[in-house]
């Protein structure tokens, strides 16, 4: 089984452009979130979508949103990059978003320039 | 507010010797607790669970982890290293919302 993926790998984007990052979960997964960790940090939460609607938010601004569409996939969007959005963007599924064994895809490396 | 604490920031171990990383959490309430691992050039991957039950919480690859409720914390363990141990762990708490909230992360290095 494929595990959770995420696209793209790596990315660079100029202050003030707006950044798209995608997430396929786990088949049968209904839950994504998205974390950011950024160097020498822990993985902050950004948002969590179960069954296309939003469950969570954190403390991020408005610059950030996402959306999860019919197969479960998601995209997290950042709008108005500055350089202190340049971090490792997460994605992690699980069956039911009830904080029961989520699993983490590889990332995206967002660097801000 | 839940917040996760770990205290050990950066760990240096010779092989087959014992670990164990502090985790201290903040919530009074029911809590799941998790440790990952991230290897260098990986993504997170799950060590191990607490949400209920026996304390002694076993894991992958040798570790294990107790919940000690009254002191709040989850320390990981595991009796002797090795080489391939060198990583990254992250702490990490789920509460009363389907977030995890996750510690600074202890950083390992395990020399031969």
């Amino acid at each position: 089984d494929a595990g959770v993926t995420q696209s793209p790998t790596h990315l660079i984007k100029t202050r003030g452009q707006h950044v798209t990052l995608r997430c396929s979960p786990i088949s049968g997964h209904k839950s994504v979130s998205w974390y950011q960790q950024v160097l020498g940090q822990g993985p902050q939460f950004i948002f969590q979508y179960y069954e296309k609607e939003e469950r969570g938010r954190g403390n991020f601004p408005d610059r950030f949103s996402a959306r999860q569409f019919p197969n479960y996939s998601s995209e997290l969007n950042v709008n108005a990059l500055l350089l202190g959005d340049s971090a490792l963007y997460l994605c992690a599924s699980s069956p039911s978003g009830q904080g029961y064994g989520y699993t983490f895809g590889s990332g995206t490396r967002l660097t801000v320039v | 507010a839940q917040s996760v604490s770990q205290h050990n920031h950066h760990v240096i171990l010779s092989e087959a010797a014992s670990l164990e990383l502090g985790c201290n959490y903040s919530y009074g309430g029911t809590v799941n607790l998790f440790w990952y691992v991230q290897y260098p050039g990986q993504h997170l991957q799950l060590l191990l669970k607490y949400f209920s039950g026996d304390p002694l919480v076993k894991g992958i690859k040798g570790f294990e982890a107790e919940f000690i409720k009254s002191k709040f914390s989850f320390n990981l363990r595991k009796p002797s290293v090795q080489w391939s141990d060198t990583a990254e762990y992250f702490c990490a708490v789920n509460a009363d919302t389907d977030k995890l909230i996750f510690g600074t992360g202890t950083r390992l290095q395990v020399f031969p």
